[in-house]
């Protein structure tokens, strides 16, 4: 079945400008997380969704950062005002939710943001 | 402590060399436990979920041990292909959220 799909693959923006990515979790998946990773750095957990329950934002580095997740499914993060410390790849992922495979996440190719 | 740590490498091991990798976690409630694999400007791709007391998959075994707070991957017969970074996933206990760790980096050389 289809992965996880997110888009776009690259943006490059100004200094200052908002960008928005998206993210399409595998059908059926509760659960959607967005992290970040600098280049050659781990991970960094930004945002948890799961079903209707208050997102966990404990994980995003400033008020700029926000998401959403509509009707349960697709999820859009935005970055307001970008800076040029924002560059990195964010990747999403999503899970079953439910069950013992819950935690199980499967990660989309993700958006390597460049801000100049 | 940090929540889930890795020694980052590199392991710099030869074809067919059997190799292993520690992950030690903080949180004694923990119960889910993961090893993904992550190849260079990639995405991480999940490669086992450790449920129990470990399990086996082909050339690789994962094994958790409780009473110490870590789980291990061991890879046999390394493969040129097996060059990636591995990164150990611990659940907060109960909790949806998991934590990642930094990552080993393994270099299998010819």
């Amino acid at each position: 079945g289809a992965g996880v799909s997110q888009s776009p693959s690259n943006k490059v923006t100004e200094k200052g400008k908002d960008v928005e990515l998206r993210c399409d979790p595998i059908s059926g998946h509760t659960a959607l997380y967005w992290y970040r990773q600098s280049l050659g750095q781990g991970l960094e957990f930004l945002i948890y969704f799961q079903g209707n329950s208050a997102p966990d934002k404990s994980g995003l580095p400033s008020d700029r950062f926000s998401a959403e997740r509509t009707g349960g499914s697709v999820s859009t993060l935005t970055i307001q005002r970008t800076q040029q410390e924002d560059s990195a790849v964010y990747l999403c992922a999503s899970s079953l939710g439910l069950g013992t495979r819950a935690y199980e996440q499967y990660f989309g190719p993700g958006t390597r943001l460049t801000v100049t | 402590r940090k929540e889930v740590e890795q020694d980052p490498g590199p392991f710099n091991v030869p074809e067919g060399a059997t190799v292993a990798f520690n992950c030690t976690y903080s949180n004694s409630a923990s119960q889910s436990f993961f090893w993904y694999r992550q190849d260079c400007r990639k995405e991480p791709k999940l490669l086992m979920s450790v449920y129990s007391s470990g399990n086996e998959d082909g050339r690789f075994t994962a094994q958790l041990n409780r009473a110490s707070q870590y789980i291990s991957l061991l890879i046999r017969d390394s493969k040129l292909s097996d060059s990636a970074t591995y990164l150990c996933v611990v659940n907060i206990g109960g909790y949806q959220k998991v934590t990642f760790g930094t990552g080993t980096k393994l270099q299998v050389i010819p």
